[in-house]
């Protein structure tokens, strides 16, 4: 049974970098894409970007710019830099697996931005 | 960019009844790439439908999915106490994966 597990530090400061890392157990981490999503407190998912162990990378154009995702596959590991936070990025954030559509997903974790 | 807009914003019915969720996208789209998600309070999303009609693993089959082009519904046959939820569509388009703003479907 696939695990994703979502890790990081829950609270960063405005303009600073938001890094992410999510833990894959009980699958085969290199068949899959693996996507970032994020949902602010009481509104709906978007979707941030996704990656694969061969180095592939898609984002949100609107989050490009601030964006890098990278895979691990020695840690069957998958992270998240979202550079120059602002209060707006103030969401739970999720790791799922797929490219297409995203099958299997992480419980979440909340991070706030705030000093 | 494909737009999903999510009709109506909020359902409110009894247990037993079927529920009707609407996705409309802005163009037509290929429904090989339209998928629903259920998410209850403090939870994470739960993948429920794909291809726009396929039922994923262990789905209850009250639930189906159907439409092509801009029009996608989602059907709950016969609602079930654990059935309310917020319901999402979403769509994969030029390497890009895009939802609607969801549906909510509470108890009357």
């Amino acid at each position: 049974q696939v695990q994703l597990q979502e890790s990081g530090p829950g609270l960063v400061k405005p303009s600073e970098t938001l890094s992410l890392t999510c833990t894959v157990s009980g699958d085969s981490f290199s068949s899959y894409y693996w996507s970032w999503i994020r949902q602010p407190p009481g509104k709906g998912l978007e979707w941030i970007g996704c990656g694969h162990y061969s180095g592939s990378t898609n984002f949100n154009a609107s989050l490009e710019s601030r964006v890098t995702i990278s895979v691990d596959t020695s840690k069957n590991q998958v992270s998240l830099k979202l550079t120059s936070v602002t209060a707006a990025d103030t969401a739970m954030y999720y790791c799922a697996r797929g490219q297409y559509q995203l099958q299997r997903w992480g419980q979440g974790t909340l991070v706030t931005v705030s000093s | 960019e494909i737009v999903l807009t999510q009709s109506p914003g909020t359902l409110s019915l009894s247990p037993g009844e079927r529920a009707t969720l609407s996705c409309r996208a802005s163009q037509s789209v290929s429904s090989s790439y339209l998928a629903w998600y259920q998410q209850k309070p403090g939870q994470a999303p739960r993948f429920l439908i794909y291809g726009a009609s396929s039922r994923a693993t262990g789905i209850p089959d009250r639930f189906s999915g159907s439409g092509s082009g801009t029009d996608f519904t989602l059907t709950i046959s016969r609602l079930e106490p654990e059935d309310f939820a917020v319901y999402y569509c979403q769509h994969y388009g030029s390497s890009r994966l895009t939802f609607g703003g969801g549906t909510k479907v509470e108890i009357k």
